[in-house]
């Protein structure tokens, strides 16, 4: 159940995109297409805002997009607002019917 | 309103144990599948544990696997985690988090505000 590898820090000017990376196995992410993306500002409880790689939640913008390639997931934030400026986790449910998160990606609007 | 509630952190003593609760309003809880998923101080998350709607399905971290037990209540909306043989490395916020959807493992998309466990003599 090793962590999937994330970046530990990004960051971008406002109105412009990053795009963030979650690297995995065929155990997990590579297995399924039961990737997740959640921000979490500080002191607050994380909130979902991609499920099945690519699906946005209602009310969340459609400036978050998700994408997969193989064993790596990615997220990608567009028209970057000083409001997204969070920590970041990517998550996959595994073959042995658990789940396993990134380590988080913090990110810096700048 | 949809909501979770955790509660029962606290400090504790190595070796110690501690029994977390989780309380559920809003939804028909006997039909989702809910997991533990924690965050020690400064650091990431932690998925430790999942038990299915009817409880047929439970499933563990390996770091809490025989330590920790879940167990649901779906008459009282509610969840249960009891954690034994306490360790440092155990010291998080504990929280609960629904699946998004009744037959999938696709998201969490319903977290609790979090109950701190702290693992210290």
């Amino acid at each position: 159940q090793s962590a999937l590898t994330q970046p530990a820090s990004v960051s971008g000017s406002p109105g412009q995109s990053i795009t963030i990376s979650c690297t995995g196995t065929s155990s997990d992410i590579g297995g399924y297409n039961y990737v997740s993306w959640y921000q979490q500002h500080p002191g607050k409880a994380p909130k979902l805002i991609i499920f099945d790689v690519t699906h946005r939640p209602s009310g969340v913008s459609n400036r978050f997009s998700g994408s997969k390639s193989g064993n790596t997931a990615s997220l990608t934030i567009s028209g970057l607002q000083a409001e997204d400026e969070a920590d970041y986790y990517c998550s996959s449910y595994t073959t042995t019917n658990t789940r396993v998160f990134g380590g988080g990606t913090k990110l810096t609007v700048l | 309103e949809v909501q979770l509630a955790e509660s029962g952190g606290g400090l504790v003593k190595p070796g110690g144990s501690l029994r977390l609760s989780c309380a559920a309003s809003g939804f028909i809880f006997s039909s989702y599948t809910i997991n533990w998923v924690r965050q020690a101080p400064g650091k990431g998350l932690e998925w430790v544990s999942s038990i299915s709607s009817s409880s047929l399905y439970i499933h563990y971290a390996d770091s809490v696997k025989g330590r920790f037990t879940v167990s649901r209540d779906n008459a009282k909306n509610s969840l249960s985690l009891q954690m034994h043989s306490l360790r440092a490395e155990d010291t998080a916020v504990y929280y609960c988090a629904r699946d998004r959807d009744e037959w999938s493992p696709d998201g969490l998309n319903i977290w609790g505000q979090g109950t701190l466990v702290t693992v210290s003599s």
